[in-house]
């Protein structure tokens, strides 16, 4: 299995772009997670799905922020517009219907985002 | 609400010397305990995980960790330290039906040739 694919791996973009993040899970995991990593938050859960279901987006910071997951292998990440205090790598994770909680998450590689 | 609490936000250690992370938790149910590894510029790796079956459990690449629910800590162990082992380690936690994870904030371990 190649894993949690994400892309970009980085992005640079200027302050009011919209911005795009990609993640495909593991074939056969239902749930997907988006994780946030910054040096003064740490690790932030921001939404998760289960089935392509929305679950829980308590963590999502604001509306610019949205995540859709239109089938089981595709999910996206978007922000409108951006703004610098966006800058963070993005972790998309997932795992089987068994249970995140007893089998834990597998990780992509992330994405470096950049807002200048 | 569950949390973990990693103490020592660095830590570093000669190469060949026991490595021991810290992770206190808090939980009112009997939680489900991790450690991950994350190397720079890649993405979290499990190292092992505690789900209610034996308390000290053993890991990739050396490591085990021991559940010891009266002094509600699940602390990181190798018994000795690698150059390779230079990485950001987090502890997490969960519990039963509950399919989120909580971070702790991460110890970078550095090892000192």
């Amino acid at each position: 299995d190649a894993g949690v694919i994400q892309s970009p791996r980085h992005e640079v973009t200027e302050m009011g772009q919209e911005v795009t993040l990609r993640c495909k899970p593991i074939s056969g995991h239902d749930y997907l997670f988006w994780y946030r990593q910054t040096m003064m938050r740490g690790l932030e859960l921001l939404i998760y799905f289960n089935n392509n279901v929305p679950i829980d987006d308590s963590g999502m910071p604001e509306d610019r922020f949205s995540a859709k997951m239109p089938n089981a292998s595709f999910s996206t990440l978007k922000i409108q517009p951006s703004e610098p205090r966006d800058s963070a790598v993005y972790f998309c994770a997932s795992s089987p219907l068994t249970g995140p909680a007893n089998y834990g998450y597998t990780f992509g590689s992330g994405t470096r985002l950049t807002v200048v | 609400a569950q949390s973990v609490t990693q103490l020592g936000s660095h830590v570093s250690v000669s190469e060949g010397a026991l490595v021991l992370l810290r992770c206190n938790y808090s939980s009112s149910v009997p939680p489900y305990l991790f450690w991950y590894v994350q190397y720079p510029n890649q993405g979290l790796q499990l190292l092992l995980k505690y789900t209610s079956a034996a308390t000290l459990v053993k890991g990739i690449n050396g490591f085990e960790a021991e559940f010891k629910k009266s002094e509600t800590s699940f602390h990181l162990t190798k018994p000795s330290a690698h150059m390779s082992d230079a990485a950001e380690y987090f502890c997490a936690i969960s519990n039963f039906g509950n399919e989120k994870l909580t971070f702790g904030t991460g110890t970078r371990l550095t090892i000192i040739p």
